[in-house]
């Protein structure tokens, strides 16, 4: 079974820091990751995936992720927040192996706050 | 356009009512899935279909029924609604052909069963 582990359920920021949202998985084969974004009352919004091509993933809005299979890790980061990157984020991961029934586990999201 | 159409967006009933979700892709997409997300935004797979085939059935109570009358068509229907049931109902749709399932999220429905 597969498992997603976001260290920190709050995190706050001030406008214009460095943004770092924790992710560990668990996982006996590689897995896939991805990073979704959720903003109120909204679906959520793919960030950036990793799918074994590259460990530095680059995503939507300045967003980037590394991915460090020693670590079993996959954390998001970004250099500057922008007051607008205030959403919850989630961090899932796939089977590849799981065919068609490959859903995606969600960790428990992390709620980013930009303060000004 | 809008690649997943939930309706409604919102959805107020009472105790013991029967009601549906109406789920619609435009993406060309052959999966199609029900997440619940709790009051704790946590989210969980209820439903998966491939190709109009139930793939993933979680453990959920049989109160909750999905259909789909075709691959871009994932309804969700749900009999004698309890308090429990609040919460938000996201479908959502990926290509599985195509190897890596990202998935593709509706706006959600939120269900408050007063």
């Amino acid at each position: 079974a597969q498992s997603v582990t976001q260290l920190g359920s709050h995190v706050s920021v001030s406008e214009g820091a460095l943004v770092l949202l924790r992710c560990n998985y668990s996982s006996s084969v590689p897995p896939y990751l991805f990073w979704y974004v959720q903003y109120p009352n909204q679906g959520l919004q793919l960030l950036l995936k990793y799918t074994s091509a590259a460990t530095l993933v680059k995503g939507i809005n300045g967003f980037e992720a590394e991915f460090k299979k020693s670590e079993t890790s996959f954390h998001l980061t970004k250099p500057s927040a922008h007051m607008s990157d205030a959403a919850e984020y989630f961090c899932a991961v796939s089977d590849p192996n799981l065919g068609s029934a490959r859903q995606l586990t969600f960790g428990s999201g992390t709620q980013l706050t930009v303060l000004p | 356009d809008t690649a997943v159409s939930q309706t409604p967006k919102y959805l107020v009933t009472q105790m013991g009512n029967d009601k549906s979700i109406k789920c619609e892709q435009n993406l060309g997409h052959d999966t199609m899935y029900w997440y619940k997300q709790d009051s704790k935004k946590f989210l969980k797979i209820m439903f998966s279909y491939n190709n109009k085939e139930l793939i993933i059935n979680e453990t959920v109570p049989n109160r909750f029924s999905p259909k789909s009358p075709d691959k871009a068509h994932l309804n969700l229907h749900i009999n004698s609604l309890e308090l429990g049931d609040s919460a938000v109902y996201f479908c959502a749709s990926s290509q599985f052909a195509r190897g890596v399932t990202e998935a593709f999220f509706g706006q959600g429905t939120r269900l408050t069963v007063v």
